[in-house]
């Protein structure tokens, strides 16, 4: 039984190119949840998808950073024209149920990203 | 605001000593949840435990224990007799039933534990 999958497991992308991070959540899941962990620091909450659904994008980026969680298919997290501050671990994670205080998030193994 | 805070950055313990690892949290909302998860070497983020805030009574799974104490806005986690495997980063997140962040994981920015053989 697949847990979070996430690909690919590490980036490397000069900046001013793209950055695509999938994300399949772990079975039974439909819900999304993208994070960000810079440096020496805790994770942060960037986006919550459902299928076909923004539902919360609060702790995204306004520019250069989208998501999206098709009907089929990963979720993908992209990053246009990086800059060397995005350098970091994105960690994806996965509920059964809609976001509620309660639900345990199970999270993937993450995506380093180095940007050159 | 929300916030979570390991106040301990690196701690270094030999093996088969026990260890505690602080959290401590603010919120304003009368019913959240707190987490802890651990990050080995490996890179990824295994869940380990979720507490209600109404439910103040500790839990003991095997080697690990956890202390919640809502008059000091404390959840912390106690490793006994620890072993080398249990090297890891621990970060403690909190989660608000309402506002604005609610369902959203609040993290602290973790405690890297070594344990030495």
């Amino acid at each position: 039984n697949a847990g979070v999958m996430q690909n690919p497991r590490h980036l490397v992308r000069r900046r001013g190119q793209e950055a695509r991070l999938r994300c399949s959540p772990m079975k039974g899941h439909s819900h999304v949840y993208w994070y960000r962990q810079l440096p020496e620091e805790g994770l942060k909450f960037m986006v919550y998808l459902q299928k076909e659904n923004i539902i919360d994008e609060s702790g995204m980026p306004k520019e250069r950073f989208s998501a999206e969680f098709p009907k089929e298919g990963p979720s993908i997290l992209r990053i246009q024209q990086v800059v060397r501050g995005d350098s970091a671990a994105y960690f994806c994670a996965s509920s059964p149920q809609r976001r509620e205080a309660e639900e345990t998030q199970y999270f993937g193994p993450g995506t380093r990203l180095l940007v050159l | 605001a929300q916030k979570v805070t390991q106040a301990q950055t690196e701690i270094s313990v030999v093996e088969k000593e026990d260890v505690t690892l602080d959290c401590v949290y603010e919120t304003r909302d009368t019913t959240y949840y707190l987490f802890w998860y651990k990050q080995p070497p490996s890179g990824e983020l295994v869940f380990l435990i979720r507490r209600n805030s109404f439910d103040e009574q500790n839990e003991i799974s095997g080697r690990y224990s956890w202390n919640f104490q809502k008059s000091t806005s404390s959840f912390n986690f106690t490793i006994t007799a620890s072993q080398v495997v249990d090297s890891a980063v621990y970060f403690c997140a909190l989660s608000e039933a309402r506002g604005g962040s609610q369902g959203n994981l609040i993290f602290g920015k973790g405690t890297k534990l070594s344990v030495k053989p």
